[in-house]
């Protein structure tokens, strides 16, 4: 029993490319989330899927895409890199909305 | 939108001690969580709480939130409580956790 799974760990992009961060959750859970933490600061929701099949922008949306492929997985797209996105990324998971949330170990992102 | 602040920033401690962390929140809130991101960057879950008193071990947390406010109490500090400890609180619509900045807890022995 994983729990939240992320993939990769670490990346390194140039600016313009692109790249899928991958996430799997195995608690049966029906929400799921995608944050980025920026240094000094708390978490800030960039999407997020209520349920399977629905996804829905948060706080930072821009320069990002997402999709929720079955109840388990839910990647988070960045069609062209910019220095910018250099964040930390973590993907969260709930059994419902507004209930607990249960996080993931994190992918941090380096765009030069 | 609703707004979290935490304090103090940063808290410096020696091993033994006890400390109280603060979260204030702008507008009444349905729940609140507190987590720990140690030094790996892993976010570990301590207490969803909405209202009320929890305890687990040597932490506990209180929340009233008719004063909007919640605490973070850590007794018989040890070095692996250093890290960074957020309090979140669920936006009106329950669809996204808002993060305060955090307090730098670090732990001497």
């Amino acid at each position: 029993n994983a729990g939240v799974t992320q993939t990769p760990k670490f990346q390194v992009l140039k600016t313009g490319q692109s790249m899928t961060l991958q996430c799997a959750q195995d608690m049966n859970h029906n929400s799921m989330y995608w944050y980025r933490q920026d240094p000094g600061m708390g978490l800030r929701l960039i999407y997020y899927s209520a349920s399977e099949g629905t996804t829905d922008k948060g706080e930072v949306p821009n320069g990002y895409n997402v999709s929720r492929l079955n109840k388990r997985e839910f990647s988070l797209r960045l069609e062209s890199a910019a220095p910018s996105q250099t964040s930390v990324y973590f993907c969260a998971t709930t059994r419902g909305l507004g209930e607990t949330q249960y996080f993931g170990p994190g992918t941090r992102l380096l765009v030069l | 939108g609703i707004q979290v602040e935490q304090s103090p920033p940063d808290l410096i401690l020696q091993e033994g001690a006890n400390s109280t962390l603060r979260c204030n929140f702008s507008d009444s809130v349905n729940n609140l969580q507190w987590f720990h991101q140690n030094p790996w960057g892993q976010l570990i879950n301590l207490f969803y709480i909405p209202s009320g008193t929890k305890q687990n071990g040597r932490l506990s947390a209180t929340t009233v939130a008719t004063e909007r406010y919640s605490l973070l109490y850590i007794s018989s500090s040890q070095t692996t409580d250093s890290g960074v400890y957020f309090c979140a609180a669920y936006n009106q619509a329950g669809t996204a956790l808002i993060f305060g900045k955090g307090t730098t807890l670090s732990v001497s022995s």
